[in-house]
């Protein structure tokens, strides 16, 4: 069976500093992965996605950067945090685009 | 342009009474439909999706929904609320021409009063 791994659940990082969240996939191959951001009383705003090692689409302009080094691996970066890219990012993956997608638990980031 | 809306941020149900969660969506195809429930900080999980076939549609912990194409709606019921209801409800609608997202409503937090 499919599973989704995403780590850290929750992460408190100073303004400036760098971001690392990595989230990989196991029991399927070449699925869609996805990142998205969660703000507090929102629903969920699509950050990145990818259909294949190295492919990123960027929905949105932002402080942040996404990279796919392997099949089944999703990673979300940032050189420097801002204030206002704490909130909660999930992680996802699909078969296609029309099927459900599937997420994992959430990272929780608060930048101080 | 596509849209989904959810036309409650909060709902209050007794526990054992029936829920209702209101979806309204916008599309100018035919849709795709998926409610997701998420629990305090956790992920999300599908509870139901609607792909264009039986539009009486049954998912997850006694939840159904029922596409309706003449109202644009795919409203989220149950008869009746258990406690372990209590979450934030998301109507979901995946359109082929959206650019292949998936696009979101702001979801309806589900409260239960014993």
């Amino acid at each position: 069976s499919q599973t989704i791994h995403q780590w850290p659940a929750t992460l408190v990082q100073p303004v400036g500093s760098p971001l690392s969240l990595e989230c990989t996939v196991e029991g399927t191959s070449n699925p869609n992965l996805y990142w998205y951001r969660q703000a507090a009383g929102r629903g969920l705003q699509l950050l990145f996605y990818s259909v294949g090692i190295g492919q990123i689409s960027s929905e949105v302009p932002q402080n942040l950067s996404a990279s796919r080094p392997q099949d089944r691996q999703f990673i979300l970066s940032s050189k420097k945090l801002l204030l206002s890219d704490s909130g909660f990012y999930l992680c996802a993956w699909s078969e296609t685009w029309n099927t459900e997608a599937f997420f994992g638990q959430g990272t929780r980031l608060t930048v101080v | 342009a596509q849209s989904v809306t959810q036309l409650d941020s909060h709902v209050s149900v007794s526990e054992g009474t029936p829920v209702l969660l209101r979806c309204n969506y916008s599309s100018s195809y035919s849709p795709s439909l998926f409610w997701y429930v998420q629990h305090p900080n956790k992920g999300l999980q599908l509870l139901l999706k609607y792909t264009s076939a039986a539009t009486l549609v049954k998912g997850i912990n006694g939840f159904e929904a029922e596409f309706k194409k003449s109202e644009t709606s795919f409203h989220l019921t149950k008869p009746s609320a258990h406690m372990s209801d209590a979450a934030e409800y998301f109507c979901v609608v995946y359109v082929r021409d959206s650019n292949y997202q998936l696009i979101w409503g702001a979801g309806t937090k589900l409260i239960i009063k014993p």
